[in-house]
């Protein structure tokens, strides 16, 4: 099946640093999705984002689905950001989500 | 826009009991998943309906787990004889067709 593999796995900032996470998948995909897991277990949608780039505040994002990679960028980062981030890939004619091992960060005030 | 919503949100059970587990996905999405979460792991897919149809079942989905959509809208997730290794999140997402999905809070099971 396909692999979806995220870097770094840890990952600790000062509060106001950049930081950009990565996910690498291993087929061509019809969907990608990244969330940020809060502390009560709740996925939360930042990014679908199957190609191209997108922007929301302080967060973006770029798929480059020919090189199957994705990455997402945290700007100006604040302590509220911290968590775990999931990349999620869907395979052309799937119907399920596969998910990276997730990238955990703590922002440190 | 509510959300996907699930109940409960917690559920301690002992060995050998049956629980069931409710999803309501947002209303106007035909598509609607379940995956399970371990400490420490993503998500993993167990099963989806398109509609009232269970269309696809994961290898994880043991005989003694059931999942009905009944009228294609609110799902129900049943665990027959829970074992301890059944202890983890379970998650409901739903979809228009098959695009983003959207999550519930998830419904954590411990089995004691």
């Amino acid at each position: 099946g396909i692999q979806v593999e995220q870097s770094p796995p840890d990952l600790i900032l000062q509060e106001g640093a950049n930081s950009t996470l990565r996910c690498n998948f291993s087929d061509s995909v019809n969907n990608l999705q990244w969330f940020h897991q809060n502390p009560w277990g709740q996925l939360i949608n930042l990014f679908y984002i199957p190609s191209g780039t997108k922007q929301n505040g302080r967060l973006s994002a770029t798929t480059v689905a020919t090189e199957r990679y994705s990455l997402l960028y945290i700007s100006s980062s604040q302590t509220t950001d911290s968590g775990v981030y999931f990349c999620a890939v869907d395979l052309i004619g799937g119907n399920k989500l596969v998910f990276g091992a997730g990238t955990i960060l703590r922002v440190k005030s | 826009d509510t959300g996907v919503s699930q109940n409960p949100r917690h559920k301690i059970t002992k060995r050998g009991q049956n629980v069931t587990f409710r999803c309501d996905p947002i209303s106007e999405h035909n598509r609607l998943y379940w995956y399970r979460q371990t400490l420490g792991q993503g998500p993993e897919f167990l099963t989806y309906f398109q509609n009232e149809a269970q269309l696809e079942k994961s290898r994880l989905l043991s005989d003694r787990f059931s999942a009905e959509r009944p009228k294609g809208s609110f799902s129900t997730l049943e665990i027959q004889r829970t074992e301890q290794g059944d202890s983890a999140m379970y998650l409901c997402a739903s979809s228009l067709s098959a695009y983003e999905q959207y999550f519930g809070p998830g419904t954590r099971l411990t089995v004691t």
